[in-house]
Formats: structure tokens, sequence, C-alpha cells
């Protein structure tokens, strides 16, 4: 069956612009995860989602991050007013099962550089 | 908080030599252990994980022991190949303090199998 999926697959931006990163889980996974990896911080936490449940948006860097999940499927990162450090390979993945037990399913990422 | 350390490469192997990359983790509670792989060119994926002490988790001739008591997962595998050639990654999830299951990372480890 289909995997996660993540659009664009590169995104090239000026600083100071605003773009959105899409992802769209394994059909029936209820759970859904960001996640960014760069050179300097290795791969960090950003945001949870969990059914109709309030995100755990614990991991997000700044108030410039935002994130929604519409209809409890596909997934949007925003970044607002980027700046040269967000540059990084944002990953999203899915999982059937929350919690601890559940085994995540990654996209293969939106590298997104900021210029 | 929680956090995972594992052991900085690059690691260069010649094939069938035996490999080890050490993890050690720091937790609160009951994690559970993964290792994940990302091969060049395409995105993460699990390996094997252990949600529990002294299990052991294996796949593709790959094996970790989860160990309570010296809190480590070390990846080992007897012989490897070229196609091994990857960068690994060590991780824990927790539900202990209000986390929801997300995955914490150590910084990975590029191994690189000569022929």
């Amino acid at each position: 069956g289909a995997g996660v999926s993540q659009s664009p697959s590169n995104k090239v931006t000026e600083k100071g612009k605003d773009v959105e990163l899409r992802c769209d889980p394994i059909s029936g996974h209820t759970a859904l995860y960001w996640y960014r990896q760069s050179l300097g911080q290795g791969l960090e936490f950003l945001i949870y989602f969990q059914g109709n449940s309030a995100p755990d948006k614990s991991g997000l860097p700044s108030d410039r991050f935002s994130a929604e999940r519409t209809g409890g499927s596909v997934s949007t990162l925003t970044i607002q007013r980027t700046q040269q450090e967000d540059s990084a390979v944002y990953l999203c993945a899915s999982s059937f099962l929350s919690g601890r037990r559940g085994e995540q399913f990654f996209g293969p990422g939106t590298r997104l550089t900021v210029l | 908080g929680n956090s995972v350390t594992q052991m900085e490469g690059p690691v260069t192997l010649s094939e069938e030599a035996f490999l080890t990359i050490n993890c050690t983790y720091t937790a609160t509670g009951y994690p559970s252990l993964f290792w994940y792989v990302q091969y060049p060119g395409e995105g993460l994926q699990l390996l094997l994980k252990a949600t529990k002490a002294d299990d052991k988790g294996s796949n593709k001739g790959f094996e970790a022991t989860y160990r309570k008591e010296t809190t480590s997962f070390h990846l080992e595998k007897g012989s490897v190949q070229v196609s091994d050639s990857a960068v690994y990654f060590c991780a824990l999830s927790s539900t202990y303090g209000g986390s929801q299951g997300n995955l914490i990372f150590g910084k990975g480890t590029k191994l690189s199998v000569k022929p």
C-alpha cells in the first residue's frame, strides 16, 4: 500500500517568506508526527497529532512554526518569516497506534533551503 | 529529560566484518527502544525495536538487546555487507511525564562497508 507522502520534495525560499509543507499519512493511521533533520541538531521532534485531540506542540522551536491536521488525515506545517536556520529536512511520520509502542512510518521528507 | 547517545561515526568496515554501534539512553519510566536506518537517498525506516527490558530486537541479521541495567541498546551484526552502508539512528519513545510517544533520536552513525 501507499506509504507516507510529503510535498514538495524540495523547497527553496528567500529569507522572510512563508512556506507550507504537506504530509499525507498512511490511511487509517491516527497518530502523526513532524520532525526535522538538520546537520547541527540531528533529528528533532516538532509536533504530534492524535485523532481529534489537541496537538502536542512542545517541540516547535518558535511561534513562527505552526501545524494543522484537517479531517484527521492530511497535515500542513507552516513556517512564517523563514530564517536561514530553518534550513533542514522536514520529516513526517504516521503511526497506527499512539504512544511508545506504535511503529512510526516516515515519509521521504521535504528539503527546505532558506537563502 | 530523555536522551540518546550513540557512538560518533563514520564507521568504515570491510565486507563480512563484525559490526557494533553503541547506544545508551537516559529516560524516566520504561521507554521503547528502536534502531532506524537511512539508506542513501531514502527515507528513515525502522530496522528493529524492543519494548521492554531483556527483549531482543532482530531484523536482516541485525540484533540489539534492551539492557535496563546498563541503559544500553547496542546494535550488532555478525557479517556486514556493502548493502548495509547507511546511517543508523538509535531512538527511544516514552509516554512518561506527558510525552506522547514521540521519538528521541541519537545523532546517527554513518556506516560504510567496503568490498
